[in-house]
């Protein structure tokens, strides 16, 4: 079975305050593909990235890197410099690799950065 | 329009209506998908189309209809709700659908309606 967890409820920041949003997931599957998603107080869920479990190098776009690390089963989120843009709800995501009919999401974090 | 639209943004509907919910993909893609998402809930998969056909039902209770015309447009038919199905249902789509290593298996989302049955 598959599941993803996102211990971290709701997280709150100060602006200019580096965050790490937490993703730990579950999966029987040799091959797999792991996202993070944001959604706005607008409702719409944004892609921010994906990886799959071939590829382990950490990734970095502008203020936002991720740190894959299959050994703990992680997929964890680094906000750097976070500002108040940055306000959302954070979902972490696993799909199987040879059928991604079935994304499953994690519950979420919700993130505020504060001015 | 781009992207993945979805209309309306808002309904409020009785018990004892029957409405419609649209979903339009702007994007090329041959997958589309309706999740629930509700307050302190995980999103949950309701249904999916690949190739206008669909392929999974997850236990939805039938007052929940989906029809997939073609594979560029989706609607969840409703009928008959519940309280308990006031909700942000949102719609996605995606690419390689069920491809081994499809070159886009994310899926991208359309900003939800709100529904509200009172």
């Amino acid at each position: 079975a598959q599941k993803v967890t996102q211990a971290q409820t709701e997280i709150s920041v100060v602006e200019k305050e580096d965050v790490t949003l937490d993703c730990v997931y579950e999966t029987r599957d040799t091959t797999y593909y792991l996202f993070w998603y944001k959604q706005p107080p607008s409702g719409e869920l944004v892609f921010l990235i994906r990886r799959n479990s071939f590829d382990e190098q950490n990734e970095i776009s502008g203020r936002y890197s991720w740190n894959f690390q299959k050994s703990t089963s992680s997929f964890n989120f680094t906000i750097t410099a976070s500002q108040v843009v940055d306000s959302a709800v954070y979902f972490c995501a696993l799909s199987d690799y040879y059928n991604n009919n079935d994304m499953r999401f994690g519950a979420g974090t919700r993130l505020t950065v504060k001015p | 329009e781009t992207g993945v639209t979805q209309t309306p943004r808002h309904l409020v509907m009785g018990m004892t209506n029957k409405k419609s919910l649209k979903c339009e993909q702007h994007l090329g893609h041959n997958a589309m998908y309706w999740y629930k998402q509700s307050a302190k809930k995980p999103l949950e998969l309701m249904f999916v189309y690949s190739l206008e056909e669909r392929v999974e039902n997850n236990s939805v209770p039938s007052r929940f209809s989906p029809e997939c015309p073609n594979s560029s447009h989706l609607f969840l038919h409703l009928h008959t709700l519940q309280p308990e199905d006031s909700a942000l249902y949102l719609c996605a789509s995606s690419q390689g659908q069920g491809l081994a290593g499809g070159p886009e298996p994310e899926q991208y989302f359309g900003p939800g309606t709100r529904l509200t049955v009172t």
